[in-house]
């Protein structure tokens, strides 16, 4: 199976902060990467998938990169509703795994 | 509009079993695979197995595979995860999602407390 690391495992950052964060995947699965972003109580939201494209109706702040073994999200400017825990998922082959998640709280 | 709609949330004893559902609404069931995700409490995501409706192929993963029964009723638009005899480990939120290659649409949620 294909391991997902994701770090940090939890940060802090204001508002209008660039925020990123890294999944790193523990055999190369070309750029078969989604973002997920969940807030506490509700279901997980989608915000990229392959990588680097944007899921539709999420706003352009948020941008994914990375290819290989290696993938970024971004946040370039943190706002409120952006508080909330983000998960990278492999969608290269089965079992699909997701990373551990990171916590994004208010500093 | 593409809806996931579970069932309530269950308290069970230890031993006893379970199945929870998931219906589809809004796109053709039979088109896309249909995934179960667990979330223990305080904890990340985890992917447990897809089924495809249309013929009903499933693919679990390892640390699910044995644990848990993946199914789906057609004739209803509507996915099922099954336990035979719940562990307290089963303490859990459990997500249906519809899955085209990985997860989009989200359920809300059934909540497993055992």
């Amino acid at each position: 199976d294909i391991q997902m690391t994701q770090s940090p495992s939890s940060l802090s950052a204001s508002v209008g902060d660039r925020v990123t964060i890294t999944c790193r995947a523990s055999q190369g699965i070309r750029n078969d990467l989604a973002w997920y972003q969940q807030k506490p109580g509700k279901a997980p939201k989608r915000l990229i998938y392959a990588a680097s494209s944007l899921q539709s109706g999420v706003p352009s702040r948020f941008s994914g990169s990375g290819s290989g073994t290696e993938f970024t999200l971004t946040i370039s400017s943190l706002q409120p509703e952006d508080f909330a825990t983000y998960y990278c998922l492999h969608h290269n082959s089965y079992p699909r795994t997701f990373g551990g998640g990171t916590k994004v709280e208010i500093k | 509009e593409v809806q996931l709609v579970q069932s309530g949330a269950e308290v069970k004893k230890p031993g006893e079993s379970l199945k929870i559902s998931c219906k589809a609404s809004g796109y053709r069931f039979t088109s896309y695979w249909i995934a179960w995700v667990r979330q223990m409490p305080g904890k990340g995501l985890e992917w447990m197995g897809i089924i495809y409706p249309g013929d009903s192929d499933t693919r679990y993963s390892p640390s699910f595979q044995g644990q848990v029964t993946i199914s789906a009723d057609k004739s209803i638009s509507t996915a099922y995860l099954q336990w035979s005899s719940l562990k307290a480990s089963d303490t859990a939120m459990y997500y249906c999602a519809r899955h085209p290659g990985l997860p989009d649409y989200w359920g809300q949620g059934t909540l497993v407390t055992v």
